[in-house]
């Protein structure tokens, strides 16, 4: 099975750019996306196909995939920023998530 | 508006089945790759299965033949059907649609439906 790794858990100070990496085997011939999820609640896309936003994502969020890592930088974080965010990809017809990143804005 | 339902969560013991349903609104089942998610207590997401929109059908190993995925496209509905459950498929499932090709990401998702396994 295929695998993603992510980092348990990112701080960041509110105005500052946070970056969460998510690292696979040759993950720069997949796609990757990015939801958040706080608690409570279902996830939210807000990167995929690597760097696009879905409409309604703010301009703060972008996403990059190089050699065996994808980034989610958040840029100018705020406090609702704060939330899980997991990476995923496709390999071949099944689907991984990576296992998660709890951001922190203190 | 674009919207899916989940229905059908649950005690039940272990062994036991359950059929989740997750309706849609919005837009058409069939036209899109519908997948499967879910998160035990406290972890991370887990993908389980996934819809093509030409019919096949793709689980992960851990729920590989016993859960079934399926759709009913006069009901636009999607289901999934869970046999020999056990207790570490206790989790809250989600249904989720993914646009007709892989990397689209999963835009829509539904609040998530109760399973829980326990004697």
């Amino acid at each position: 099975s295929y695998d993603l790794s992510q980092p348990p858990s990112v701080s960041v100070s509110p105005g500052q750019t946070a970056s969460i990496t998510c690292s696979g085997d040759k993950l720069e011939d997949k796609f990757v996306c990015w939801y958040q999820q706080k608690p409570g609640q279902s996830p939210i896309l807000v990167i995929y196909q690597d760097t696009k936003r879905p409409s309604g994502i703010p301009e703060r969020f972008s996403g990059s995939n190089s050699g065996i890592t994808a980034t989610l930088t958040i840029s100018e974080t705020q406090a609702l920023d704060e939330a899980d965010y997991y990476c995923q990809a496709w390999d071949r017809s099944t689907v991984t998530f990576g296992g998660g990143t709890k951001l922190t804005v203190l | 508006e674009v919207q899916l339902v989940e229905s059908g969560g649950g005690l039940v013991q272990p062994g036991g089945s359950l059929r989740l349903s997750c309706a849609a609104s919005g837009f058409t089942v069939s036209s899109n790759y519908m997948s499967w998610v879910r998160q035990a207590p406290g972890k991370g997401l887990e993908w389980v299965s996934v819809i093509y929109s030409g019919g096949s059908t793709y689980y992960a190993d851990s729920v590989k033949g016993r859960f079934t995925i399926s759709r009913d496209n006069s009901k636009n509905t999607l289901y999934l059907q869970m046999n020999s459950l056990r207790a570490e498929d206790t989790a809250v499932y989600y249904c989720a649609r993914e646009g007709g090709i892989q990397g689209n990401g999963m835009d829509v998702w539904g609040q998530g439906t109760t399973v829980t396994v326990s004697s």
